[in-house]
């Protein structure tokens, strides 16, 4: 086990509504990223934040966002939902010590379905 | 552009049997990392390895070995003497410089081992 908790494991919305998952990082970690897994795809880097701001972002809209909070834990927040963002929505921490590449570890998702 | 190509959709096997996992990807950065991950039916991404670019050495970790060719751009993975415990579907990613928790992932390649 990785130590990250995500939480719902699992959630159904109504197309429009909004959502908002969560997740606890790994003791130790300063850094969360959100990814996006479609059924039968790899995932998709949605955003990452160190210390508590937005540190990168992949090509998702704003309607995706995020928070990251004083005990390293997160949301990702995601407005109007659409049929196609039904998916694992996976959540991973890592310790970030300088200008390098971290291994990521990773929760075992929030399954989104949206109808 | 970077890209992940895993050509090999779905993989079976018997057990014992050793199989490999190809793995090429694209990228214009001269300092990258590659890694590989796990992922089983629980959803979690288990992390296996991250190698980065200067380091061309290949490695084994038990019955597992990755073989880096900057040559021909792949980084492929073997699994020797497989177990039904092996079944699960296994990521490449890479992650340019100073991209920390951004991964490129591949689309998978789902390892089914049979007893």
């Amino acid at each position: 086990e990785t130590g990250v908790t995500q939480s719902p494991t699992h959630l159904i919305k109504t197309r429009g509504q909004q959502v908002t998952l969560r997740c606890s990082s790994q003791s130790g970690h300063n850094t969360v990223s959100w990814y996006q897994q479609a059924l039968g795809q790899g995932p998709q880097f949605i955003f990452q934040y160190y210390r508590e701001e937005e540190n990168g972002r992949g090509n998702f809209p704003p309607r995706f966002s995020g928070l990251q909070f004083p005990n390293y834990s997160s949301e990702l927040n995601v407005n109007a939902l659409e049929l196609d963002d039904s998916a694992l929505y996976l959540c991973a921490s890592s310790l970030r010590q300088g200008p390098t590449n971290e291994k990521l570890f990773f929760g075992s998702g929030t399954q989104l379905s949206v109808l | 552009a970077q890209k992940v190509t895993q050509a090999q959709t779905e993989i079976s096997v018997v057990e014992k049997e050793d199989v490999t996992l190809d793995c090429v990807y694209e990228t214009r950065d001269t300092t990258y990392y590659l890694f590989w991950y796990k992922q089983p039916p629980s959803g979690e991404l288990v992390f296996l390895i991250r190698r980065n670019s200067f380091d061309e050495q290949n490695e084994i970790s038990g019955r597992y070995s990755w073989n880096f060719q900057k040559s021909t751009s792949s980084f492929n993975f073997t699994i020797t003497a497989s177990q039904v415990v092996d079944s699960a579907v296994y990521f490449c990613a890479l992650s340019g410089n100073n991209q920390g928790g951004k991964l490129i992932f591949g689309q998978g390649t789902e390892l089914s081992v049979k007893p």
